[in-house]
């Protein structure tokens, strides 16, 4: 079972931010946050991943809540491309983890950005 | 970023048949994983396939209905037994990027397959 929540839809306005929040309270201390989307009839294409501290990348940023139980992706600027199925997922990092590094996709949320 | 092809893009069959889906990556990985994603569903993990060993199925799946195959580092296929309806699905072949510090999943683009 998917060890995370999410709601199953939200919009948001072309060039506003896109919050999209995700609940992970049994998350373990070695487990990573990691963000996925999905956009129609394509493979799922990886956001960014955390640990404990807030990142940042090209892409996103990922804010993770001081005890770890829930976290925030932003979108700064979404765009019309930015509509997906999004999906929030915790696993065990590291190339080391072999079978534990696979993932377990929940049902995601979908964003629509509106013009 | 690892580079992954899979043959074929999309393909219908006829109930009863077998189809093998094949997966190319364009570099060496040690685990490679199989998806199914069902209309409309999520993905569902089918089972994790490594060099030189028998691939490792999730519960739900079975040998006999998926077999796999691993010859190498950079290729493996799928194949889907015996087809009925149930398994028209996109199946998603995925590899783990092994230059990356928390070893982020990529995926290939999918292989549509719809079952009469």
């Amino acid at each position: 079972d998917a060890k995370t929540t999410q709601p199953t839809s939200m919009d948001c306005a072309e060039g506003r931010a896109a919050n999209l929040p995700c609940n992970h309270s049994t998350i373990s201390g070695n487990e990573y946050v990691y963000w996925y989307r999905q956009i129609h009839s394509q493979g799922p294409q990886y956001i960014i991943h955390g640990l404990k501290n807030n990142e940042t990348n090209e892409m996103a940023s990922l804010i993770i809540t001081e005890d770890r139980k829930s976290s925030t992706l932003i979108l700064p600027h979404a765009t019309l491309r930015d509509t997906a199925v999004y999906y929030c997922i915790v696993r065990v990092g590291g190339v080391l983890t072999g079978a534990n590094s696979k993932l377990t996709f929940g049902k995601g949320i979908t964003l629509s950005v509106r013009p | 970023s690892a580079v992954i092809s899979q043959k074929p893009s999309r393909d219908i069959c006829q109930r009863g048949t077998s189809l093998t889906i094949q997966c190319q990556v364009d570099s060496q990985v040690t685990m490679m994983f199989w998806y199914r994603q069902q209309p409309g569903q999520s993905l569902t993990l089918i089972a994790t396939a490594n060099q030189g060993s028998e691939a490792t199925y999730e519960s739900g799946f079975v040998i006999d209905k998926f077999p796999i195959s691993r010859p190498n580092l950079t290729f493996s296929t799928l194949t889907v037994s015996n087809m009925s309806p149930e398994d028209s699905s996109i199946y998603l072949c995925s590899v783990e990027d092994l230059t990356g510090i928390g070893g982020e999943l990529f995926f290939g683009e999918g292989s549509r397959l719809t079952v009469l």
